[in-house]
């Protein structure tokens, strides 16, 4: 069964540094989005990208957030500066329409800012 | 956005049927309704889909009462695997899909 890919599943890094967060999704979607969910809390929307620009982003994608699709298979996730609230699981997922109603998630990400 | 509301825990025991009910009073005539389960440090996964009346799949079944203003996803005969957080969503062709609190299901032995 296909299946999104993400790469680190677990990153350490101090505050302040550059983050970028890799994910490979289902070769045929063509809806990508990144999702966190900090400890214990719910999952929250971060972005969603098609047609290689951002479709819809929430008030956390901040200015420090950035999304690319570098060439046809890998979408990465990119924090320039790390905060402490930064630390979270970070889930990317694809879609192969937009009215399926499926999202196919990675196993996600675990970020850990010192 | 249409909003949902589901009970925050549910516990249930092996073997049980278990329903969980999801309130969606502003549901849009072209909203479907869709179920995610997510384990502990796992993505959400899906689990079913529907828009009106009921639909079954190998995992669960979904019922929609005629007003679509709630829905109920059944899970049959519960096993302690399926201890999880279960997502009720509601939505059609929207990139924003924003998850609620979801629903905790204790199995217990």
């Amino acid at each position: 069964e296909p299946e999104v890919t993400q790469t680190p599943s677990h990153q350490v890094t101090q505050m302040g540094q550059e983050v970028i967060l890799r994910c490979v999704p289902i070769s045929n979607h063509l809806y990508f989005y990144w999702y966190r969910q900090i400890l214990g809390q719910k999952v929250e929307f971060l972005v969603s990208f098609y047609n290689n620009e951002i479709s819809e982003k929430s008030e956390i994608f901040d200015d420090q957030f950035s999304v690319e699709r570098p060439d046809g298979s890998n979408f990465t996730l990119k924090i320039r500066s790390t905060k402490l609230e930064d630390s979270a699981m970070y889930f990317c997922a694809s879609s192969e329409a937009l009215d399926t109603g499926e999202l196919f998630f990675g196993e996600g990400s675990r970020l850990t800012v010192l | 956005l249409a909003k949902t509301t589901q009970p925050i825990s549910m516990d249930s025991y092996e073997g049980q049927e278990v329903n969980i009910t999801c309130s969606h009073n502003n549901i849009a005539t072209n909203d479907y309704i869709t179920w995610y389960q997510q384990f502990p440090s796992q993505g959400p996964r899906f689990i079913i889909q529907g828009y009106k009346t009921k639909v079954t799949n190998e995992v669960a079944s979904l019922f929609i009462p005629a007003d679509r203003k709630s829905s109920t996803l059944s899970l049959p005969r519960v096993s302690l695997s399926d201890t999880a957080v279960y997502y009720c969503l509601v939505r059609y062709r929207d990139d924003k899909i924003i998850f609620g609190k979801g629903t905790r299901l204790h199995i217990l032995p």
